[in-house]
């Protein structure tokens, strides 16, 4: 079974452009979320997906936005990027579809956006 | 409002050793989950171990094991028997339930394994 898949592994962009990052949940899996990591802040939740609904957001301004579609793959876009949005971005995916604490997430292994 | 501490920024160990990292939250949930997860160098999150805060005993996965003191709100990962391929990044995390579903993690340790 082939794991969470992120795309592109590398990004390099510059301040004021925009950028979207995709993600492949694992087969069967309708739930995506997608996380900051930075060394400084450290991982922070940005917004998960279920069944194409935003079903809970963090704490990240208007320029940060995400989607999912019918095939559950998810895709992240940041608008007027700012040199502080240099991160890893991180998308996990799960399966269970009740509110469960235990419910497992299993991430990909990112894309490293470097903003200049 | 929910927060993971990891009070350990770096740890050594020699091959072969146990190590415990330390983790410390807090919650007014009743119902919560708490993982630990691994980051090697590719920067992929390896899930690890899971304690949810209504189970009796303390969770194992292979070399894994968590303590878990509930009193004490800490969750302390313990890696027995280390071997080099465990130096990584190690973080703590935690989730609620219903609609307190994120993730909150740790700042995260980092664990280098020496031969």
């Amino acid at each position: 079974k082939a794991g969470v898949t992120q795309t592109p592994r590398y990004l390099i962009k510059t301040r004021g452009q925009q950028v979207t990052l995709s993600c492949s949940p694992i087969s069967g899996h309708r739930s995506v979320s997608w996380y900051q990591q930075t060394p400084g802040q450290g991982l922070q939740f940005l917004f998960e997906y279920f069944s194409e609904t935003q079903r809970n957001k963090g704490n990240f301004p208007g320029r940060f936005s995400g989607r999912q579609f019918s095939n559950s793959r998810s895709e992240m876009n940041v608008s007027t990027l700012e040199l502080g949005d240099s991160a890893l971005y991180l998308c996990a995916s799960s399966g269970l579809e009740r509110d469960r604490a235990n419910e497992k997430l299993f991430f990909g292994s990112g894309t490293q956006l470097s903003v200049l | 409002a929910q927060k993971i501490t990891q009070t350990q920024p770096g740890m050594f160990v020699q091959e072969k050793e146990a190590v415990t990292l330390d983790c410390t939250y807090d919650t007014s949930d009743p119902s919560y989950g708490l993982f630990w997860y691994k980051q090697p160098s590719s920067g992929e999150m390896i899930f690890l171990i899971y304690q949810g805060s209504y189970d009796q005993q303390n969770a194992t996965e292979g070399r894994y094991s968590l303590n878990f003191q509930k009193a004490r709100k800490s969750a302390n990962l313990v890696i027995s028997a280390s071997q080099l391929g465990d130096s990584a990044m190690y973080f703590c995390a935690m989730r609620g339930a219903g609609n307190n579903r994120k993730l909150i993690w740790g700042l995260g340790t980092s664990l280098a394994v020496n031969p």
